[in-house]
């Protein structure tokens, strides 16, 4: 079964400093989406993508984070300088359409900021 | 705000057993998915549900959707260990997709 794929795995950086965090979608699906998960705590919004610009955004999205697509693959997400509070599981996600149903998520990438 | 609210949050039961998973929502939609997670790990879809009165079963899990009540249920029958993971609901926002929102989640804990 196609899957989305994420890397890294895992990543610690220093707070202030910006991430990268990638993720390559399901290869004919059209929307896509970040969700991060602070330990313990439920899945929250971030932010979906479709036609190379954001179609919605939550709160939690704010002018240090910024999505992009930069070629027919890759998908990502950036922080620009981190605090400790961004430190949680980073989740992918993608699908067809709206209509298609459910969303096909990734195997996350852990972020610690120290 | 739309609010996911699931409930119980925590569940021990013991092997053999049954129970059900409650899921309520504050806004119209007839969406609604069911995940799970192991710990660690990332979310498995179980279920869709993409209208009134939708009803999935798959093993000793059954989910059914009431959107009237804007209700979903998740009903485990004949518990076993290897259901022991955190159950979560997400619903599709005013019909657009463009994003799930998730309930709180449900930690189901199986006692052998």
């Amino acid at each position: 079964e196609p899957e989305v794929t994420q890397t890294p795995s895992h990543q610690v950086t220093q707070m202030g400093q910006e991430v990268i965090l990638r993720c390559v979608p399901i290869s004919n699906h059209l929307y896509f989406y970040w969700y991060r998960q602070i330990l313990g705590q439920k899945v929250e919004f971030l932010v979906s993508f479709y036609n190379n610009e954001i179609s919605e955004k939550s709160e939690i999205f704010d002018d240090q984070f910024s999505v992009e697509r930069p070629d027919g693959s890759n998908f990502t997400l950036k922080i620009r300088s981190t605090k400790l509070e961004d430190s949680a599981m980073y989740f992918c996600a993608s699908r067809l359409s709206p209509s298609s149903g459910k969303l096909f998520f990734g195997s996350g990438t852990q972020l610690s900021v120290l | 705000e739309l609010k996911v609210e699931q409930n119980p949050l925590f569940l021990s039961m013991q092997e053999g057993k049954n129970y059900t998973i409650y899921c309520n929502y504050s806004t119209t939609s007839d969406r609604l998915y069911w995940y799970r997670q192991d710990p660690g790990k990332s979310l498995e879809s179980l279920f869709v549900l993409l209208s009134n009165g939708a009803v999935k079963q798959e093993g000793r899990l059954m989910a059914s959707l009431d959107t009237k009540a804007r209700l979903s249920t998740l009903h485990i029958t004949t518990a076993v260990h290897d259901l022991s993971a955190t159950y979560f609901c997400a619903v599709d926002m005013s019909g657009t997709g463009n994003q799930f929102y998730f309930g709180t989640g449900t930690s189901l804990t199986v006692i052998p």
